[in-house]
């Protein structure tokens, strides 16, 4: 059970938007930033978001990150098949070190 | 283009030490950076493992700490894992990735491919 929550899965049609929650607490999300990360089935995970809103070079702008108080919001906009896969919120945790909530997969129907 | 490549056994005994080589390709290691580990269970998903910093400086994850040592070879540009008294609970893939943060974060931006680790007699 991780400390950062994330809702199991989520689903939209093509072209719809999604958005992905990561909850937390004071000792997460509150004082520290928030990065994603995309694993496409079989795959390594890929950095999707960083420091709560920056995109990696390469990440098109459909994807965003946003972050209030205790908790943390990725977005996805014009949704494509190839955006299936499961979606992990990360950031520092006082207590516990470098934490990942526990994955939300993205159904695009 | 930075790369990471995991590598070791892929069978490891119930109590024995689990040890694990990423070579990295595209960046010295002796430039800067933390270098970490993190594994996934099948099915399951992502536990942060620890991180090592170019000068040996390490930090790792609390429930793991007692069992776990990471070090770095920088002539070889590359860094390992070792994981002692395993567990079939600690079969995982294990995937090694470039820290960008370090400490107070959770950013890794290059990944290996991963490699599938389980732990049976």
């Amino acid at each position: 059970q991780s400390v950062l929550t994330q809702p199991p899965s989520v689903s939209a049609a093509p072209g719809q938007k999604v958005t992905i929650s990561c909850s937390g607490s004071s000792s997460n999300i509150g004082n520290n930033y928030v990065s994603w990360y995309q694993q496409l089935p079989g795959t390594a995970p890929k950095l999707l978001i960083y420091d709560n809103n920056k995109r990696p070079s390469g990440i098109p702008d459909r994807f965003s990150g946003s972050k209030s108080g205790t908790s943390a919001t990725l977005g996805i906009t014009g949704l494509q098949t190839g955006d299936e896969a499961d979606y992990y919120c990360g950031t520092w945790d006082s207590s516990l070190g470098g934490v990942f909530g526990g994955g939300t997969k993205l159904t695009v129907l | 283009q930075v790369q990471l490549q995991e590598s070791g056994p892929g069978l490891v005994k119930p109590s024995e030490t689990l040890s694990l080589t990423c070579a990295v390709s595209g960046y010295s290691i002796s430039s800067g950076y933390y270098w970490g580990w993190i594994r996934q269970p099948p099915g399951k998903g992502l536990e942060w493992i620890g991180s090592i910093y170019h000068s040996g400086s390490t930090y790792y994850n609390p429930s793991l700490k007692s069992r776990v040592t990471i070090s770095v070879d920088t002539s070889k540009n590359q860094f390992s894992l070792k994981l002692s008294s395993v567990t079939a609970a600690d079969t995982a893939v294990y995937y090694c990735a470039r820290d960008l943060g370090g400490e107070l974060s959770c950013l890794f931006d290059y990944w290996g491919q991963g490699t599938l680790v389980t732990v049976s007699s």
